[in-house]
C-alpha cells in the first residue's frame, strides 16, 4: 500500500520569508507520480507540478521550487520570497502507474499562513 | 476554456437520506473522478470513471456509487447517509485513463445532519 506524510501541520511566516513544506512517501512501485496540490480557502485544489519517478531533477517555477530525493522518498517544496497570496494548504499526492484508475493518494496537508 | 464544473456547491441533508452531485469535466477530458474530503484531512479517492465504464474504486461502502453518461459529466449518489459522510466532495477530471494530471473543481460542500 501507498502513504503520504506531511509532517507539519501548520506553518507560520512573515511575509517574504522562505518556507519549504516536506512531503515524505511510502510505496514499493518503482513507477509512480508526484504531485503537489494548492488549496486556496476557496477550496478548489489548484495544481502545481507532477514529477516521475524517474525524474530526479530539481524544477523551478517562479518562486517555487521542488526538490525529489529517491534515495530519502522524499519531494519538498519550497515557497521563495512568500507572500500572503501563498496562504493556504498544500497537499503532496502519489500515484502508481499500476494502480487501477487514475487514484492520487494524498498528504493530510500542511497549513501555510503568510501574515503581512 | 471553462474549468471542471460542479453541482450544487453547498447541500444539506438528513440522516438517511439519499444524496446526487454533479460533475462537468473539462472540455475534451474523458476521465472523471472523485474524492471526499474530510475537514482537516486530505482528500481521499472515491472512484474513477473513464469512457462511461469504472475504472477504479477506492475504499468505500457500496452506499457510494457514480456513474458517467456519455458527454463525459458524471453523477456520484450516496445513499443512507451517515453523519460521518459530511465532507467536501471534490471531482477532478484528466484528459484521458493514465493520464494524472488531475484538475479539480471547486466541490460541493455536504452537511449531514
Amino acid at each position: 500500500a501507498q502513504k503520504v506524510t506531511q509532517a507539519q501541520t501548520e506553518i507560520s511566516v512573515v511575509e517574504k520569508e522562505d518556507v519549504t513544506l516536506d512531503c515524505v512517501y511510502e510505496t514499493r512501485d518503482t513507477t509512480y507520480y508526484l504531485f503537489w496540490y494548492k488549496q486556496p480557502p476557496s477550496g478548489e485544489l489548484v495544481f502545481l507540478i507532477r514529477r516521475n519517478s524517474f525524474d530526479e531533477q530539481n524544477e523551478i517555477s517562479g518562486r517555487y521550487s521542488w526538490n525529489f530525493q529517491k534515495s530519502t522518498s522524499s519531494f519538498n517544496f519550497t515557497i521563495t520570497a512568500s507572500q500572503v497570496v501563498d496562504s493556504a494548504v498544500y497537499f503532496c499526492a502519489l500515484a502508481l502507474v499500476k494502480a487501477a484508475g487514475n487514484k492520487l493518494t494524498f498528504g493530510g496537508g500542511t497549513r501555510v499562513l503568510v501574515k503581512p | 476554456d471553462a474549468g471542471v464544473t460542479q453541482s450544487p456547491t453547498h447541500l444539506i441533508k438528513t440522516r438517511g437520506q439519499q444524496v446526487t452531485l454533479r460533475c462537468s469535466p473539462i472540455s475534451g477530458h474523458k476521465s472523471v473522478s472523485w474524492y471526499q474530503q474530510v475537514l482537516g484531512q486530505g482528500p481521499q479517492f472515491i472512484f474513477q470513471y473513464y469512457e462511461k465504464e469504472e475504472r477504479g474504486r477506492g475504499n468505500f461502502p457500496d452506499r457510494f456509487s457514480a456513474r458517467q453518461f456519455p458527454n463525459y459529466s458524471s453523477e456520484l449518489n450516496v445513499n443512507a447517509l451517515l453523519l460521518g459522510d459530511s465532507a467536501l466532495y471534490l471531482c477532478a477530471s484528466s484528459h484521458r485513463q493514465g493520464n494524472y494530471e488531475q484538475y479539480f473543481g471547486p466541490g460541493t460542500r455536504l452537511t449531514v445532519t
